[in-house]
């Protein structure tokens, strides 16, 4: 089946480190993949997103290659900050039906500290 | 361009009482899919609306149901509430479109605590 697995957390840094997160998936076909956040008492935002082998999503400093190789998609900052502090989430999208379903992993804490 | 907004924001129920959860999705979009959150089980997808049809069904109990009006605007319906229907129940508005690198846009949730 379809599924997204994601490094446990919590992860904690400090100010200007350097920030990956691992995610690889198993899906049949080609996903579309992303990286959503959460912040405290807050929904999900979508952070950024790559639709076929090679792309690279980035935004706010967050990259993710997708790579289909490894069947990954990590996410990485160079320099973080205190405001990074959230839940991560790797997802995949598929077609069921008619239907675009985001099959998502469990989430890594991210913890900056100044 | 206004968000995806939920509501209530917060909503305290007793076991055997039902509740409705509300979602306006963001202007033009005409899909709205619900998803429920439990450290437990994480996300998961419980269904989709999409012109006031419901086009998928995730693996949950007959309890929760749905219906989408025809403004796009949905509503979650849980009856019979249950200690483990505790979560926050998040709603995504997307435009319905056939191609899985359509980007979701989520709610800020309804956080529902069941004693």
């Amino acid at each position: 089946g379809n599924s997204v697995t994601q490094m446990e957390g919590p992860v904690t840094l400090s100010e200007e480190a350097f920030l990956t997160i691992n995610c690889t998936y198993t899906a049949t076909g080609y996903p579309s993949l992303f990286w959503y956040v959460q912040y405290p008492g807050e929904g999900l935002q979508l952070l950024l997103k790559a639709t076929k082998a090679d792309d690279k999503g980035s935004n706010k400093g967050f990259e993710a290659t997708y790579r289909k190789e490894t069947t990954s998609f990590h996410l990485e900052k160079g320099s973080v900050q205190v405001s990074d502090s959230a839940v991560y989430f790797c997802a995949l999208s598929r077609l069921d039906g008619a239907t675009n379903k985001l099959i998502f992993g469990t989430g890594t804490l991210l913890a900056v500290q100044p | 361009k206004a968000g995806v907004t939920q509501t209530p924001r917060y909503l305290i129920k007793t076991r055997g009482q039902q509740v409705t959860l509300s979602c306006s999705p963001i202007s033009g979009h005409r899909s709205v899919s619900w998803y429920q959150q439990t450290p437990g089980q994480g996300l998961q997808f419980l269904f989709e609306y999409f012109s006031e049809t419901q086009r998928n069904k995730g693996n949950f109990p007959g309890r929760f149901s749905g219906r989408q009006f025809s403004n796009s605007r949905s509503e979650m319906n849980v009856s019979t509430l249950e200690l483990g229907d505790s979560a926050l129940y998040l709603c995504a508005s997307g435009q319905g479109g056939l191609a899985t690198n359509e980007k979701l846009f989520f709610g800020s949730g309804t956080q529902l605590s069941v004693l």
